[in-house]
């Protein structure tokens, strides 16, 4: 069956040091990848797409890497901030019309000041 | 700028009634529209989804339906709710051909 993993568990960082949440996928081709920030309460923000013939995508401290044999994408946040405390989702794409995405459960960072 | 709206925040329903939670976007035309529900300790799983007025598509099968009466606006409704109904309700849209989707802030639906 179709899995998108992500630790559940939360992560916890230090303020300051880089963040890396994993997600991992099984029996999926995906088109793209995309992560989103959920705070507590809110909507899901979009924050970064990565396509299926992409490597790593950057956005200001935000890195995403794609890696299709491996099926894994790694999110890292550079100089984390008590600010970046969030829950972070990783959604597969698999393209078509009304582009169809699959979320998976989220990782909770919280970064400690 | 688009926006979109989604009421009410809360919602707390006894067993058995009706439901209908709505969902408006503004600045922009022909959106497609989703509704997710989110769990506590689970993912979003998309609910309905639609790609213009009239057409609705299920994902699962459930106790809910939805509605779209005009172009930007999507509704949600049950007759009468079950206790599993619970949970965060998150509208969303996209437009036709892009993949980034724009969140609602939301309704948390407790079933009681």
């Amino acid at each position: 069956s179709q899995k998108i993993e992500q630790n559940s568990e939360a992560l916890n960082i230090q303020e300051g040091k880089t963040a890396t949440l994993t997600c991992n996928y099984t029996n999926y081709s995906p088109a793209y990848l995309q992560w989103y920030r959920q705070d507590p309460g809110r909507g899901p923000v979009f924050l970064l797409l990565i396509r299926e013939n992409e490597k790593e995508k950057r956005k200001e401290r935000l890195k995403v890497t794609f890696d299709t044999t491996l099926k894994q994408s790694l999110f890292h946040i550079t100089a984390s901030q008590p600010a970046d405390s969030a829950t972070y989702l990783c959604a597969l794409g698999l393209g078509g019309g009304y582009q169809k995405v699959t979320f998976g459960i989220g990782t909770k960072l919280q970064v400690i000041p | 700028s688009q926006t979109i709206h989604q009421w009410p925040a809360t919602l707390v329903q006894p067993v058995g009634s009706p439901l209908s939670l709505e969902c408006t976007v503004e600045g922009t035309s022909n959106p497609n529209l989703y509704w997710y529900r989110q769990a506590a300790g689970r993912g979003l799983q998309l609910l309905f989804y639609s790609v213009g007025i009239g057409q609705i598509s299920s994902e699962v099968p459930q106790n809910l339906s939805a509605s779209r009466p005009q172009d930007r606006q999507f509704i949600l409704s049950s007759k009468k709710l079950l206790l599993s109904d619970s949970g965060f309700y998150l509208c969303a849209w996209n437009a036709g051909d892009r993949e980034k989707l724009f969140f609602g802030s939301g309704t948390q639906l407790s079933v009681l």
